[in-house]
């Protein structure tokens, strides 16, 4: 069965610190892939996503997630982080099905 | 901007008693979804709608659980008899028609539902 992992269930850095979530996946054929973020009381919203071109992709708030095939990953970084990004992250990923599936989940909280 | 609606937001219930919860879509979102979130986890992928037409219901307990979107616009989730397990968040998301999976799921605020 098709599966998610993120490798992460807490990240806490300072402020200025270099992000990187990691999500892997588990299908050999084409996939779609997403980055969700939930922001504390807020609802789940999309920060990103991939389905063909261009592995590098940016999303919003300065976020990017690269593609890479051959390691069944798609992992999430942003070079600066801010006490504003303190959320939790969920990676995405759709089989060309109809099911999304989600991961656990990456608590990150960042220290101002 | 426009947003996917839930209510009630918060349910508390007994066990064996019966609850529904409601969620409307984005106006002209064809692509509808019922997840659940247990505490520390991912969103589930309870059932899929495309207009009123199920599409996936493979991780719907069906003993219990029930949805419909008759008319392929709001949708309507039933649980009868809850259980002590269901204590959960649901959320309800929706999604235009075009490529359904790539495109992006607009979710609500959920319902959290607390089992007794």
């Amino acid at each position: 069965a098709q599966s998610v992992s993120q490798h992460n269930h807490h990240v806490i850095l300072s402020e200025a610190a270099s992000l990187e979530l990691g999500c892997n996946y588990s299908y050999g054929g084409t996939v779609n892939l997403f980055w969700y973020v939930q922001y504390p009381g807020q609802h789940l919203q999309l920060l990103l996503k991939y389905f063909s071109g261009d592995p590098l992709v940016k999303g919003i708030k300065g976020f990017e997630a690269e593609f890479i095939k051959s390691k069944f990953s798609f992992n999430l970084r942003k070079p600066s982080v801010q006490w504003s990004d303190t959320a939790e992250y969920f990676c995405a990923v759709n089989t060309g099905g109809f099911k999304t599936i989600f991961g656990a989940g990456t608590r990150l909280f960042v220290k101002a | 901007e426009a947003e996917v609606a839930q209510s009630p937001r918060y349910k508390i219930t007994e066990k064996s008693q019966a609850v529904a919860f409601w969620c409307d879509p984005i106006s002209g979102h064809a692509t509808l979804y019922w997840y659940r979130q247990i505490l520390g986890q991912g969103p589930e992928l309870l059932v899929q709608f495309q207009d009123e037409s199920v599409v996936d219901d493979s991780q719907l307990p069906k003993d219990r659980f029930s949805a419909e979107r008759l008319k392929g616009v709001d949708s309507t989730l039933k649980i009868q008899p809850a259980e002590l397990g269901d204590s959960a968040m649901y959320l309800c998301a929706s999604s235009g028609r075009l490529r359904e999976n790539q495109e992006t799921q607009y979710f609500g605020p959920g319902t959290r539902l607390l089992v007794l």
